[in-house]
């Protein structure tokens, strides 16, 4: 069974760097055609994708915002760690990290963590 | 970027009824295309993949269909726990969800 699991501060200020860990268990970070993304969803709003680490340590972000990102994976401790910096109150968000299998989709989500950006 | 875009936005239907959810995309993005549940306060679940394909434990009521840049989720027959938010997402360039339809209770 995989699991999922977020963790991290609950409220950070503007300005500041925020760092994330997705710790998982059900599978590893070294088999072939796996890898771990990272999604928010701001209060009421949509989906967002934001990264994703492959198991050869290939990395892809979300475009509008790569130059704030930063993914990386710690395999011998099943977790995968998001910093984002230059924090805004328009980064509150939940933020979710998921599987990406064989297959291509993420499969299963975390539970997410509500993260809130304000002084 | 690959926009998706939903419609409609909310379908109110009742239990038993059929609801059919649309997600186009701005190219295509061939069958690269998958559709998620979300419930309040859950995390999204994977329902579809490849445009057509059940996910593990997914009700055969769920189907999916279109290639290209046309989709469409189905739920032939409306039960309690399907009222919710469906999203779309491709996978074909980089990763985009559509901005979702909520399916609520009439």
């Amino acid at each position: 069974q995989i699991t999922l699991k977020e963790s991290g501060p609950t409220l950070v200020k503007p300005t500041q760097t925020l760092t994330l860990t997705c710790t998982f268990s059900g599978f590893s970070l070294s088999t072939s055609g796996v890898g771990v993304g990272w999604i928010r969803q701001p209060p009421g709003k949509a989906l967002e994708w934001l990264a994703l680490i492959y198991w050869n340590d290939d990395k892809r972000y979300s475009p509008s915002l790569k130059s704030r990102l930063t993914i990386t994976k710690d395999t011998s401790k099943n977790q995968v760690v998001l910093t984002v910096t230059s924090l805004d109150p328009v980064d509150t968000a939940t933020y979710y990290c998921a599987h990406r299998g064989r297959g291509g989709w993420f499969d299963p989500w975390g539970q997410g963590t509500l993260v809130t950006v304000s002084s | 970027e690959i926009v998706l875009t939903q419609s409609p936005a909310t379908l109110s239907l009742s239990p038993g009824e059929r609801a059919a959810l649309s997600c186009r995309a701005s190219q295509s993005v061939s069958s690269y295309l998958a559709w998620y549940q979300q419930k309040p306060g859950q995390a999204p679940r994977l329902l579809i993949s490849d445009a057509s394909n059940r996910a593990t434990g997914i009700p055969a009521r769920f189907s999916g269909s279109g290639s290209g840049t046309d989709f469409t989720l189905t739920i032939s027959s409306l039960e309690p726990e399907d009222f919710a938010v469906y999203y779309c997402q491709q996978r074909s360039i980089s990763w985009t969800f559509g901005q979702g339809t909520k399916v609520e209770i009439k």
